[in-house]
């Protein structure tokens, strides 16, 4: 079955500071990867989005995502935090061209920026 | 604003009781996606619909079940409530089947006492 993982559970970060939030799939075949963020008492909203192409995918924000295929990782990260990025972040998969939608989601990491 | 419109915001009610979500995907959106979210099971895909049709289930519980209508919008419906269901149940919406990006309403909190 497909699992998303993500390393970290909650990050604390001062202003400035520079993101990495990892995210590791299973699943044999090709997926389309996503990255959504969670701001508090909010919906969920597109970060960013790989389908295929160039494996660094830029997003809203100053985020961007790295796709590395041969490790089934999808990382995010952005250069330099504001403390308005204070959010849940989730990765989630779903297969490409599958007959099914339907987005799997990863457990979420809280990111706390300190200002 | 995605789009999604979900309702009600927040739902408040009791053991065994029966609760209707409803949801309206983006204008031109075919396909209806229902997730819950909670503190222990992080967000989980319940059912998926696509122009009136069930498409997928996930970890949709027998006493749940959902429909979309002719017009698209779509309602979830929670019977015989218990403790564990309190939940913010999230409704996306994306053009076709295979959901290659979805858009998410706003939620409806439900809590069950």
């Amino acid at each position: 079955a497909q699992s998303v993982s993500q390393h970290n559970h909650h990050v604390i970060l001062s202003e400035a500071a520079s993101l990495e939030l990892g995210c590791n799939y299973s699943y044999g075949g090709t997926v389309n990867l996503f990255w959504y963020v969670q701001y508090p008492g909010q919906h969920l909203q597109l970060l960013l989005k790989y389908f295929s192409g160039d494996p660094l995918v830029k997003g809203i924000k100053g985020f961007e995502a790295e796709f590395i295929k041969s490790k089934f990782s999808f990382n995010l990260r952005k250069p330099s935090v504001q403390w308005s990025d204070t959010a849940e972040y989730f990765c989630a998969v779903n297969r490409e061209r599958g007959s099914q939608g339907n987005l799997i989601f990863g457990k979420g990491t809280k990111l706390s920026v300190k200002p | 604003d995605s789009g999604v419109t979900q309702t009600p915001k927040h739902l408040i009610t009791a053991t065994g009781q029966r609760v209707t979500l409803r949801c309206s995907p983006r204008s031109g959106d075919l396909s209806v996606y229902w997730y819950q979210q909670s503190l222990d099971q992080g967000l989980q895909f319940l059912i998926q619909y696509y122009n009136g049709e069930e498409r997928a289930k996930g970890n949709i519980l027998e006493r749940f079940s959902a429909q979309q209508f002719p017009d698209l919008h779509s309602e979830l419906n929670l019977s015989s409530l218990e403790l564990g269901d309190s939940a913010l149940y999230f409704c996306a919406s994306s053009v076709t089947p295979q959901g290659e990006t979805q858009y998410f309403g706003p939620g409806t909190r439900l809590l069950v006492l």
